[in-house]
Parts: C-alpha cells; structure tokens; sequence
C-alpha cells in the first residue's frame, strides 16, 4: 500500500508560468516532507523541505505548501524555467525513524 | 566536498550471479542508506546504517540481499543469487546524524539482471 501518492505522472508548463506538483499522504504519523529533484543519470537532489508544524516553506522560487488535514502538499514554482525540466519526487519521514517513503514521481517539462 | 559516489555505475549480469554494489558516503556522515528504485516506480528504502550498524533494515527484500558497512565508511550491498525481478536502479544516501532529514543521494547504479 503506497503511503506517498503523486497522481500526476506528467505535467507540462510554459516556461514563465506556474508549475504545481501534487502530492498525498495516508500516514497521519508523517511529520517531515521533503520534494526532491532528479534528472536523468543522476540521483535524486534535495530541493525544498516542510516541517508539519509549518504550512508554508519558500525558498525562492519554489513554495511548499503543507495541508495536514487534507494530508495533501504542493509544490509550486514560479516562475518555471527551462531547466526545472525534471522528475520530481514528494518524499516523506516520521520522528521514529529516519527512512524516507518517496512517491513515484511527476515528471515536468517546461518548454519555451 | 565530495558527493555520495557509487560503483559501478552500471551492472549486467545473468541469473544467478553474484554483484555487489559500492557506496562511498559523504565523509563525515554517520547515516547511509540504500533504497531502490523499479522500472518507473516509486523510490523503495532498502536499509539504514548508523555508522557500521544496521538500524532498520526492514526494507530487504529477501536474504539474497547483504549489505554492510565495514568500519562506518563506505557500504557494499550483495545480491546473491540475483533474480530477474532484483533489476532496478540502487541508490545510496547519506546524512549526519538522528533526526537530520535531509538525505544526499548518489547517481546510483543501474542493474540488470538478464
């Protein structure tokens, strides 16, 4: 049973406009969520994180968006730029332990 | 600094092999993880060392997989004998210590077992 879900396997955005990820969560023991970045070869890279006493975490141009009652984050970019083009991984941790449980990814593609 | 690296970068072998994968952390962390990624699936965590003790492994497939941890430093993980089913990409990760979140990952190692 997948505990981390990102419905969207695609989503394709004009370069300058808002991209938004999805992503949804079943275990309410979750306390940390984390978005990372992979490009083809490479391993995943870290790109923004959340804490569930938080609601909101920017770092430039992304936004993480936290709704614990909903068990749903997002993760918005704007403005896109070509090289956000990218799979995108929502990943999640609990207190008691470490491990994280990633979904299976939102591939993006900004084009011009 | 030097990232997380991982040997080989890409394996080939037959049913009923034997590989083992390397995984040099970043110096300093005592956390390394091995997760695994299947065919478009979601990133699956196999195992987590702390320094060269195993603290959750409940992500092990099967006892083919043997992964250790010599001295804390780097980390090998064995498959033996693979199976079609164990092709997939292994990553390895690291962090500093309890609590820190905040994993870095390796480019992985590609396996393919035919």
């Amino acid at each position: 049973d997948q505990q981390v879900k990102q419905n969207s396997p695609s989503l394709s955005v004009q370069e300058g406009r808002i991209s938004i990820l999805n992503c949804d969560y079943t275990n309410s023991m979750f306390d940390y969520f984390l978005w990372y970045k992979k490009y083809p070869a490479e391993g995943p890279t870290f790109l923004i994180s959340i804490s569930s006493i938080k609601d909101k975490n920017e770092d430039g141009r992304f936004t993480v968006f936290l709704n614990k009652s909903a068990k749903h984050l997002s993760l918005h970019i704007v403005p896109s730029q070509p090289g956000d083009s990218a799979v995108y991984f929502c990943a999640a941790s609990s207190y008691n332990t470490d491990k994280l449980i990633f979904g299976t990814g939102t591939r993006l593609q900004v084009f011009p | 600094e030097a990232g997380v690296t991982q040997f080989p970068s890409h394996s080939v072998i037959e049913k009923g092999q034997t590989v083992t994968l390397r995984c040099d952390p970043i110096s300093g962390h005592d956390n390394l993880y091995w997760y695994r990624r299947v065919m478009g699936k979601e990133i699956k965590f196999l195992l987590h060392f702390v320094k060269e003790s195993k603290q959750d492994e409940s992500g092990m497939p099967n006892n083919r997989f043997l992964a250790e941890r010599t001295g804390g430093t780097y980390s090998t993980l064995k498959v033996q004998p693979a199976e079609l089913e164990d092709s997939g990409v292994y990553f390895c990760a690291s962090s500093w210590g309890r609590g820190d979140y905040e994993q870095y990952f390796g480019p992985g190692t590609r396996l393919t077992v035919t």
